[in-house]
């Protein structure tokens, strides 16, 4: 099983800075099979990024994915009060699909 | 629109059963793989079983492997869920969700809770 370990556990940031959110993968699967969600509380999960880069629709530009070899990385340009949530990165290359255990960003 | 409506959920004593159902509209339903996602109470999400579109190939997470068992009805554009021998740990809000084209889930219902207690 691929484990994905995000880092921080928690963010703590104001709005207007910059968030860097990190998931490392135990082993590499393919980065066509990451994706990123957020989760507000009471709310369904939102996808954000498919194939380690790509928006979803209707996410906008200041969110932005990156990958480098099993590191896959979420940056969110200028936080917004909106942002603050609990962000998880998922992977469906390899089975079973697995998810992180999340990063929370708080509004500092 | 894509809509995904969970039902089913409900409390449930250990050793027992229930089915959850997922009503999707706006969208070819028999295109799609299905996913269900769980997430305990304060936890993190995790992925459950997934379907493709004709029903002909399924896989499960471990810890419910022999147990839970997905199944869909694209005449009814419906997922199910049939959940046996429940135990406490199988306490959580009960997600469905679309597929897309390399697994990610982009579309979601907004849960179910299934409640394992005596």
């Amino acid at each position: 099983e691929i484990v994905l370990t995000q880092s921080p556990g928690t963010l703590s940031l104001s709005p207007g800075e910059r968030a860097t959110l990190s998931c490392r993968a135990s082993q590499s699967f393919g980065s066509s099979f990451l994706a990123w969600y957020q989760q507000k509380p009471g709310q369904a999960p939102r996808l954000l990024i498919y194939g380690a880069t790509n928006r979803a629709t209707g996410i906008p530009d200041r969110f932005s994915g990156s990958v480098s070899g099993t590191d896959f990385t979420l940056t969110i340009s200028r936080l917004e009060t909106a942002d603050f949530a609990v962000y998880y990165c998922h992977q469906s290359g390899v089975s079973p699909i697995t998810f992180g255990q999340g990063t929370r960003l708080e509004i500092k | 629109d894509v809509q995904l409506v969970e039902s089913g959920g409900g409390l449930v004593q250990p050793g027992g059963s229930l089915r959850l159902s997922c009503a999707a509209s706006g969208f070819i339903f028999r295109d799609y793989w299905m996913h269900w996602v769980r997430q305990a109470p304060g936890k993190g999400l995790v992925w459950v079983s997934r379907i493709n579109g004709v029903g002909s190939d399924t896989s499960y997470a471990a810890s419910v492997r022999g147990r839970f068992s997905i199944s869909r009805d694209d005449a009814k554009t419906t997922l199910y869920l049939q959940l046996n021998s429940l135990s406490v740990e199988d306490t959580a809000v009960y997600y469905c969700g679309r597929g897309g084209l390399s697994g990610y889930i982009d579309s979601w219902g907004q849960g179910t809770l299934v409640t394992v207690s005596s």
